[in-house]
């Protein structure tokens, strides 16, 4: 069965940094595209960025731009979101979910891990 | 535009039928899919593409899309219904990557 754990999240001061991981199991890791989306305390669903299958094109939301870098390692089976600049706005419970491939390019997540908390304070 | 809006809040009778809805220029080029989130608990994928269920979601879950709206449907609520749905879509201006949720529909079963 398909698993994705998070890990890495913790205290940060502003203008810290922090990278996220996360663990894929169950599925061809190397064959799909992966998601960060992000979910500030009391708040919806924010999609932080996106990575093609193979690491040839990587996107973000404006919010992060600059300051998120997203990859991936398909030789461990794991994804990384490496946080820089950090801000209070970051706080948020960050997600990966594996990317369902669509032809006609409609987007959806089909699996979610259960989260890390990163929290940005002094 | 890359705005997807939701109602904040939507309430049913235990067995009835609602209907959620989300808002969007996107959703005229692009299908939404639709994320049930229980609290505490990760978001759950529920509908994907034209009405597409993933396996182990019940039937009594179907999507459905008209111009620039798209609908969950929940035929026959169950309180394990009660939950924030979510919807996302894609940003359809340009070639980059742009993915966007809807604020969320808190549901109330009644």
């Amino acid at each position: 069965q398909v698993q994705l754990v998070e890990s890495g999240g913790g205290v940060v001061q502003p203008g810290g940094s922090l990278r996220l991981s996360c663990a894929a199991s169950g599925f061809t890791f190397s064959s799909y595209g992966m998601h960060w989306v992000r979910q500030a305390p009391g708040k919806g669903l924010e999609w932080v960025a996106f990575i093609r299958y193979d690491g040839s094109n990587k996107y973000y939301a404006d919010s992060v731009k600059g300051r998120f870098t997203i990859s991936r390692d398909n030789s461990k089976n794991t994804l990384y979101l490496q946080m820089n600049s950090l801000r209070a706005e970051d706080t948020a419970v960050y997600y990966c979910a594996k990317d369902r491939p669509d032809l006609a390019g409609s987007i959806s997540l089909d699996y979610w891990g259960q989260g890390t908390l990163v929290t940005v304070s002094s | 535009s890359s705005e997807l809006t939701q109602d904040p809040a939507v309430s049913v009778a235990l067995g009835q039928t609602v209907r959620i809805t989300c808002q969007g220029d996107s959703l005229r080029s692009y299908y939404a899919s639709w994320y049930q989130q229980k609290p505490g608990q990760a978001p759950v994928l529920v509908i994907y593409g034209k009405n597409n269920r993933p396996s182990g979601i019940p039937d009594r879950f179907s999507g459905s899309s008209s111009g620039n709206t798209a609908s969950l449907t929940i035929t026959g609520a169950q309180a394990e219904d009660e939950a924030d749905y979510y919807c996302n879509s894609r940003d359809s201006s340009g070639n980059h990557l742009n993915v966007v949720f809807g604020g969320g529909t808190k549901l109330t079963v009644l």
